[in-house]
């Protein structure tokens, strides 16, 4: 059973570019959570969302970033026009149930570096 | 709200040597705890969680850690570590989800 897979694992972009951060959650889990980690800090959560709905996006910069998880396909977190602050890494976790007491599994994150 | 503190940024500790990374959270409800592990590089590896229950909860890799409510603490605790326990420790609550602390990073030196 594969866990959570993120790709890239590493991106680079010029500021004023889009990032497009990608997250196949676990085999059987519905729920994903983004968190960001920026240099020598913990992880700040951004957005909760399950299949087609956004449960809460208390987390989110209210401009440039957004966040889907279709249907089918992964979950992909978009920035656009991006600044060199947006440089950190993006960490995705998923969940089956989305539970309280449910553990979440991260993925290996990542890495974007702004120009 | 809740938060949570980490009152430690670094841990420097001999191998085969004790230690004690310390976590404090306040909350206006009750919360579940738990504590995570990065390698570098690396995403988080659940260590331990405390949802009810004993107070003292084992996890994995021969951590533990001791929920006291009155102390508003969550602290983790290994008996002897070793050169691989070398990682950044994060310790968080949950009501939807994780708010994180800043983390602590355990430097095991030979």
């Amino acid at each position: 059973n594969a866990g959570v897979m993120q790709n890239p694992r590493h991106l680079v972009r010029r500021r004023g570019q889009e990032a497009r951060l990608r997250c196949s959650p676990m085999k059987g889990h519905s729920h994903v959570y983004w968190y960001r980690q920026l240099p020598e800090e913990g992880l700040k959560f951004m957005v909760y969302l399950q299949k087609e709905n956004i449960i809460d996006e208390s987390g989110m910069p209210k401009e440039r970033f957004s966040a889907e998880f279709p249907k089918e396909g992964p979950s992909i977190l978009r920035i656009q026009q991006v600044v060199r602050g947006d440089s950190a890494a993006y960490f995705c976790a998923s969940s089956s149930l989305g539970g309280l007491d449910e553990t979440q599994y991260f993925g290996p994150g990542t890495r974007l570096l702004v120009l | 709200a809740q938060s949570v503190t980490q009152l430690d940024s670094q841990v420097p500790v001999f191998e085969e040597a004790p230690v004690e990374l310390r976590c404090n959270y306040s909350s206006s409800v009750s919360v579940y705890l738990f504590w995570y592990v990065q390698y570098p590089n690396q995403g988080l590896q659940l260590l331990l969680k405390y949802l009810s229950g004993s107070t003292l909860v084992k996890g994995i890799n021969g951590f533990e850690a001791e929920f006291n409510k009155s102390q508003t603490s969550f602290h983790l605790r290994k008996p002897s570590v070793h050169i691989s326990d070398t990682a950044e420790y994060f310790c968080a609550v949950r009501r939807r989800a994780l708010t994180f602390g800043s983390g602590t990073r355990l430097q095991v030196q030979p």
